[in-house]
């Protein structure tokens, strides 16, 4: 069964330092995988998604992932911290057509 | 538009009460999807509507009924449902059919129910 697992349930960093947001995957075949951010009280953003195509994806707001199959990972990555990156994140898999499967989230926080 | 928009934002109803929750895009995606997220935890898919057929319930209880009356509309009918049932309800929506798609999710509905 495909699953993803989140390392971490709390991160803090501070402003203007790397972020690093750990997530395994579990998959019998290439997986499509996905990271959504969620402010407090908002709904679900897409940072980015790998689909096979290049394994280093770029997203929005200067976030990227790499996926390394030998790892079995798809972690999520910023150069420099902004206190509006305080968030809780989600990496996510698809599983056959039309159904998500959520890691249990990581709760970012960012001290100035 | 490459918006999903739901109404109403905030939701208060009785036990005994009958509501609704809507969601809306216009971005000509033919999935649509229901998911209940609980605080702190990650959202739970309810419902998948493909061409507007319910293709998948995740053994949701009889107190939510959904509804897709047209492509660019999903519903949630709501009653007699119990406290626990409070949560932000999620909507989303897709593409069908290939590889390299996202979803889009609205703002959710925060339901609570007395």
């Amino acid at each position: 069964a495909q699953s993803v697992t989140q390392l971490d349930s709390h991160v803090s960093v501070s402003e203007g330092t790397p972020v690093l947001l750990r997530c395994n995957y579990s998959s019998s075949y290439s997986p499509s995988l996905f990271w959504y951010v969620q402010h407090p009280n908002k709904g679900l953003q897409l940072l980015l998604k790998y689909t096979s195509a290049a394994t280093l994806v770029k997203g929005i707001n200067g976030f990227e992932a790499e996926f390394k199959k030998s790892e079995t990972s798809f972690h999520l990555t910023k150069p420099s911290a902004h206190m509006s990156d305080a968030a809780e994140y989600f990496c996510v898999v698809r599983v056959g057509a039309n159904k998500l499967i959520f890691g249990t989230g990581t709760l970012l926080a960012v001290q100035p | 538009d490459t918006e999903v928009t739901q109404t109403p934002k905030h939701l208060v109803m009785g036990m005994t009460n009958k509501k609704s929750l809507k969601c809306e895009q216009h971005m000509g995606h033919r999935a649509m999807y229901w998911y209940k997220q609980k605080a702190k935890k990650p959202p739970e898919l309810m419902f998948v509507y493909s061409y507007e057929k319910l293709s998948i319930n995740e053994s949701v209880p009889s107190r939510f009924s959904p509804e897709c009356p047209n492509s660019s509309l999903l519903n949630l009918h709501l009653h007699a449902l119990q406290p626990e049932d409070s949560a932000l309800y999620l909507c989303a929506s897709s593409q069908v059919y290939g590889t390299d798609y996202g979803y889009t999710f609205g703002s959710g509905t925060r339901l609570t129910v007395v």
